[in-house]
Formats: structure tokens, C-alpha cells, sequence
């Protein structure tokens, strides 16, 4: 099974500040026949489920604010928010796509600092 | 729009079998997709239960494997789940979701609100 590291477990920022979020897998989740790092970010909200933010690392879902981004490629990842708003406060969840069984980051709980 | 809604019993007792149903909407499942299945205990992460496409092929996580069934019926435009032999430790949040592209190797990109089972006698 693929390991889903995320860090910090929980951040509290500034608002407008800049927050970045860490996920590492323990192994690549980088496709080399098509080069897309199977990788996605959520952000849950208490009492909702997860909204799929980011897709393929760092391909935006419909509708998503353009400060949240997603970087990184075969083990290493980063979600930023570059200037955080009240709204944003949630768990984020990284997921591997790559091979089953799919597998979920422990999550990091962003707060206003 | 795509809307997703899970049905079921919130109250399960130990060994017997957790049943729940997720209807969609705005959608037809025998057009194609995964749709699967994911669980979070209260105040916990996310688990990938398995997923289903609707030719009726599945994919389980093995951890669950030998207590799992995940069954489509497209003339319903639903799909289920039944895990057989609860436990506490299957007290979560049940979510069903669609898997983005053609393929169950793709992110979720459509959920339901969410189904709380508890298994307590």
C-alpha cells in the first residue's frame, strides 16, 4: 500500500498570509507513459465532505479560487494557499490515485493565527 | 448537476451486516464512470472502501475484502454497499462519490453529503 504523509498535522496562519501543506508518499505516484503524478488535494469543512480541490497535483477543479495551487512531482508534494482566507479554514486531505488500494493523507487542520 | 445521496440504517448491531445505498441524480451510471465508496471515523482520516463501474466490475480495498460487496443496479441508477460482520470499528461516515475520469485510477470529483453508521447492540 502507498503511505500518505502529510505535514504539519495542523498550521494557524495570518489572514492573507501564505499557507503550505506537505504530503509525502512512500512511493513515486508519477505515471511515466502519460508523466501525470496521480495525486489530488480536499479540503473538508465540519459536517461536509470532502471538495476536490486540485487534481493530477496541480490541476485546479472548476470553481476553486486561483490561491490554492498545487505543486510537486513523484513523491513530494505542497498545497499553498497564498493568502488565506477565513473561509479556507478546514482539514486538507492529499489522496494517491496511482494503485489501490487508494490512499488518504492523515490530514492537516488549517486555523486563523 | 451531479448529486449524489446515501440511504440506509444509522444504527447496525455487532456481526450483522451494514447495508447502505447511494442514489444519483443528473446523471446515468450505465453512461459510464467508477463510483465508489469511502468511510472516515468520527474524528478520524479518509478510507477507500472500493469502487464499481457499471458493468458491475469492482475493486475492493483488501483490508475489507472478505466482509465486502459493492453491487451497481443501473435501472435504479444506484449503487450499494454491504459489509457483512460489524464491529465499533466500523462506526464512520459513509460517503459515495464518483471517480472523475473512465477510470477508478482517478480522484473523486463528486460526493454525497455523507451517511453516519453506528455499529453499537
Amino acid at each position: 500500500d502507498i503511505v500518505m504523509t502529510q505535514s504539519p498535522d495542523s498550521l494557524a496562519v495570518f489572514l492573507g498570509e501564505r499557507a503550505t501543506i506537505n504530503c509525502k508518499s512512500s512511493q513515486s505516484v508519477l505515471y511515466s507513459s502519460n508523466n501525470k503524478n496521480y495525486l489530488a488535494w480536499y479540503q473538508q469543512k465540519p459536517g461536509q465532505p470532502p471538495k476536490p480541490l486540485i487534481y493530477w497535483a496541480s490541476t485546479r477543479e472548476s470553481g476553486v479560487p486561483d490561491r490554492f495551487s498545487g505543486s510537486g512531482s513523484g513523491t513530494d508534494f505542497t498545497l499553498t494557499i497564498s493568502s488565506l482566507q477565513a473561509e479556507d479554514v478546514a482539514v486538507y486531505y492529499c489522496q494517491q490515485y496511482y494503485s489501490t488500494p487508494l490512499t488518504f493523507g492523515g490530514g492537516t487542520k488549517v486555523e486563523i493565527k | 448537476q451531479v448529486q449524489l445521496q446515501e440511504s440506509g440504517p444509522g444504527l447496525v448491531k455487532p456481526s450483522e451486516t451494514l447495508s447502505l445505498t447511494c442514489g444519483v441524480s443528473g446523471y446515468s451510471i450505465s453512461s459510464g464512470y467508477y463510483w465508489g465508496w469511502v468511510r472516515q471515523p468520527p474524528g478520524k482520516g479518509l478510507e477507500w472502501i472500493g469502487s464499481i463501474y457499471q458493468s458491475g466490475i469492482t475493486y475492493y480495498n483488501a483490508s475489507l475484502k472478505s466482509r465486502l460487496t459493492i453491487s451497481v443496479d443501473t435501472f435504479k441508477n444506484q449503487f450499494s454497499l454491504k459489509l457483512s460482520s460489524v464491529t465499533a470499528a466500523d462506526t464512520a461516515v459513509y460517503y459515495c462519490a464518483r471517480h472523475r475520469g473512465g477510470s477508478y485510477y482517478d480522484h473523486f470529483d463528486y460526493w454525497g453529503q455523507g451517511a453516519l453508521v453506528t455499529v453499537s447492540s
